[in-house]
């Protein structure tokens, strides 16, 4: 069926690094992408999104890369902090208001 | 102080027992969901209301009730149907305006005594 997946579930990086988060999608007909991210016992933090007719968006020390002809989306982090180690997830908007989760890639940053 | 409260932080259900989680929203959104989230995964939906005392199954709704009596207020029931339902529950509300961002509280851990 149509999914929302992640390469890596675990990603190490040294802190000051950049973090490159993968996923990727087969739903062709998804219009609209997220970026959350979950610290431990918390609820989903919003992080920064992107519609399909936008390749890039950045924001502060994020951007989100998406290529829609490999359906691939991607989520760099600048200069990562230990306050980045958290988990990463990907959703992508399907009918209507409805958002398919990807399973979510750890992040630990080392000092 | 806007945003989405859930209570309580931790609810400990016995077999057998009904237990009732709560989710406020005060960001006047018209949708709300509840996700099931299991550890070391992702969010699973588990039902989700577009509209005052309207509400769709999602894909896990199973042991699982709702009501939409209010446009703040999107309570879940976890009912003795479930026979698993040590999780951690999550609700979140949008502007339904077609695609829009979900928001999210923080979350309630159910365990089973």
């Amino acid at each position: 069926g149509e999914s929302v997946g992640l390469h890596l579930p675990t990603l190490s990086v040294q802190e000051g690094d950049n973090s490159i988060i993968n996923c990727a999608y087969s739903n062709s007909a998804s219009d609209y992408f997220i970026w959350y991210k979950q610290e431990s016992g918390k609820g989903p933090q919003f992080i920064i999104d992107i519609r399909s007719n936008m390749d890039k968006r950045q924001g502060q020390r994020v951007t989100v890369l998406l290529n829609k002809t490999v359906k691939h989306l991607s989520l760099q982090i600048a200069a990562t902090q230990p306050g980045d180690s958290a988990v990463y997830f990907c959703a992508e908007n399907t009918a209507g208001n409805k958002l398919t989760f990807g399973g979510g890639t750890r992040v630990l940053v080392k000092p | 102080d806007g945003g989405i409260t859930q209570s309580p932080k931790y609810l400990f259900r016995k077999e057998g027992q009904n237990v009732t989680l709560s989710c406020e929203q005060n960001l006047n959104h018209d949708a709300m969901y509840w996700y099931r989230q299991d550890p070391g995964q992702g969010l699973r939906l588990i039902y989700y209301s577009q509209i005052v005392n309207d509400f769709q199954k999602g894909d896990i709704a199973e042991g699982y009730s709702v009501s939409r009596e209010k446009k703040e207020s999107f309570p879940l029931t976890v009912t003795s149907a479930q026979k698993n339902p040590t999780a951690f529950y999550l609700c979140a509300s949008s502007s339904f305006r077609g695609a829009e961002t979900q928001y999210f509280g923080p979350g309630t851990r159910l365990l089973v005594l």
